[in-house]
């Protein structure tokens, strides 16, 4: 699987739009971007994934450069329930040795602050 | 519905004893995974299993470490003989059957956070 980069911590006003980035220069052509949080003392989440096009769900939407080697998680409106870790992790959709285990880096610590 | 759950919520052990953790997926999930967060740590996979596949353990630290997947629902994750390094938030996760891609989403459990003391 792909290697992610991602800034250990980020923060954000309330009601503004938090925008996460996630570098994967060296994805592959059958990989795509996946994205979960993990709220404290929580199992991690998932939000949003990915292969070419944007996405846009209830709770994020992810932008995906035109060359795939990076991509953003945007929440439109963060609240304070947004603070959490934010892991990008990049896979293929199944098969391989690995399939079945995500890798978890060591993600965004974002901060929504009043 | 019910999501993935795990207990105890939480366990306390003492050095040497052994303890069983216990996973129910979300009904109809075909995949059930184990992980692993010490404090301050990412997730470490331990084991996953995939239907009435033979389980990929290569997650899994030592062979003091065991899982077993009954009935293809619930799961057991078994340590024998705790060491304190086996403190940690031990995660369960679930993920359905479909489309390909849709099988890395996978939806995990509060866990069970493990002190060996």
């Amino acid at each position: 699987d792909a290697k992610t980069t991602q800034p250990p911590s980020m923060d954000c006003a309330e009601g503004r739009a938090a925008n996460l980035p996630c570098n994967h220069s060296t994805i592959s052509g059958n990989e795509y971007v996946y994205w979960y949080r993990q709220i404290h003392s929580q199992g991690p989440q998932y939000i949003i994934h990915g292969l070419k096009n944007n996405e846009t769900n209830e709770m994020a939407s992810l932008i995906i450069t035109e060359d795939r080697k990076s991509s953003t998680l945007i929440l439109p409106h963060a609240t304070l329930r947004d603070t959490a870790v934010y892991y990008c992790i990049v896979r293929v959709a199944a098969g391989g040795t690995s399939y079945g285990k995500l890798t978890f880096g060591q993600g965004t610590i974002l901060t929504v602050h009043p | 519905g019910a999501g993935v759950s795990q207990s105890p919520s939480n366990k306390v052990t003492e050095k040497g004893k052994d303890v069983e953790l216990r996973c129910d997926p979300i009904s109809g999930h075909t995949a059930l995974y184990w992980y692993r967060q010490s404090l301050g740590q990412g997730l470490e996979f331990l084991i996953y299993f995939q239907g009435n596949s033979a389980p990929d353990k290569s997650g899994l630290p030592s062979d003091r470490f065991s899982a077993e997947r009954t009935g293809g629902s619930v799961s057991t994750l078994t340590i024998q003989r705790t060491q304190q390094e086996d403190s940690a938030v031990y995660l369960c996760a679930s993920s359905p059957a479909g489309l390909k891609e849709t099988k890395n989403i996978q939806y995990f459990g509060a866990g069970t956070r493990l002190s060996v003391l």
